[in-house]
């Protein structure tokens, strides 16, 4: 399978707790992006990556939410102490910068999500 | 701020027909793409369509088609020979040309009618 892969599909935890993501994008993809969707909503952006550089911030990224992707290639979202109004799908997507540079199109490719309830 | 307007939280459509899907955003810039995304039920989205502002073309996708009113910021999506696998939630987003953060809309849930 060649396509987005995220891990864990479901993660039950306590709240108070600290949960870990992991997300592997198409391989020659050097854009990751993380969004947030909660039942009944669209996705919410989070963050983006280019290469291993963060390069944008939602400000629904509060200081407990981290994003890491250290080589360039998987990406990370840790959620430290966890809140109930954290439960909602992790999705992550991405997609290549092709050579036309600013304004490029870049089709997303989402991964199935990593779905979160905090009890 | 850009904002995405889906109002119509669910529809339905019998086999074979045809259906509209709307939406509807606000922005104050006026280089921008739209997209329609597809998610079925516990399946990962998938793009449909995809609209650059600067077209005034209408895009087409086999039985998938937008009508773009942009003055009107107005982006609905046409399925036509509505089949079952059409059935999932129907997103309508928006992206600026040099941003990444994509907005999308509450999402449509389109069910399909043997």
């Amino acid at each position: 399978d060649t396509g987005v892969s995220q891990n864990p599909r479901h993660k039950i935890t306590k709240r108070g707790q600290n949960v870990t993501f992991r997300c592997d994008p198409i391989s020659e993809h050097n854009r990751l992006y993380w969004y947030r969707q909660t039942l009944g909503q669209g996705p919410e952006f989070l963050t983006y990556f280019q290469n291993e550089a963060q390069l944008e911030k939602s400000r629904l990224l509060s200081d407990r939410f981290s994003a890491e992707r250290p080589k360039g290639s998987f990406s990370t979202l840790e959620i430290q102490r966890t809140e109930q109004g954290d439960s909602a799908m992790y999705l992550c997507a991405s997609s290549l910068r092709g050579l036309a540079g600013a304004g490029d199109y870049n089709e997303q490719f989402f991964g199935p999500g990593t779905r979160l309830t905090v009890l | 701020a850009q904002t995405v307007t889906q109002s119509q939280p669910e529809m339905s459509v019998q086999e074979a027909e045809t259906v509209t899907l709307s939406c509807t955003y606000d922005t104050s810039e006026s280089d921008y793409y739209l997209f329609w995304y597809k998610q079925p039920p516990s399946r990962q989205m998938i793009l449909v369509i995809r609209q650059e502002a600067y077209k005034q073309q209408n895009a087409t996708e086999n039985r998938f088609s937008v009508n773009f009113q942009k003055a009107a910021k107005s982006f609905s999506l046409k399925i036509s020979d509505s089949q079952l696998g059409d059935a999932a939630m129907y997103f309508c987003a928006y992206r600026l040309y040099n941003n990444n953060d994509m907005r999308f809309g509450a999402g449509t849930r389109l069910t399909v009618k043997p």
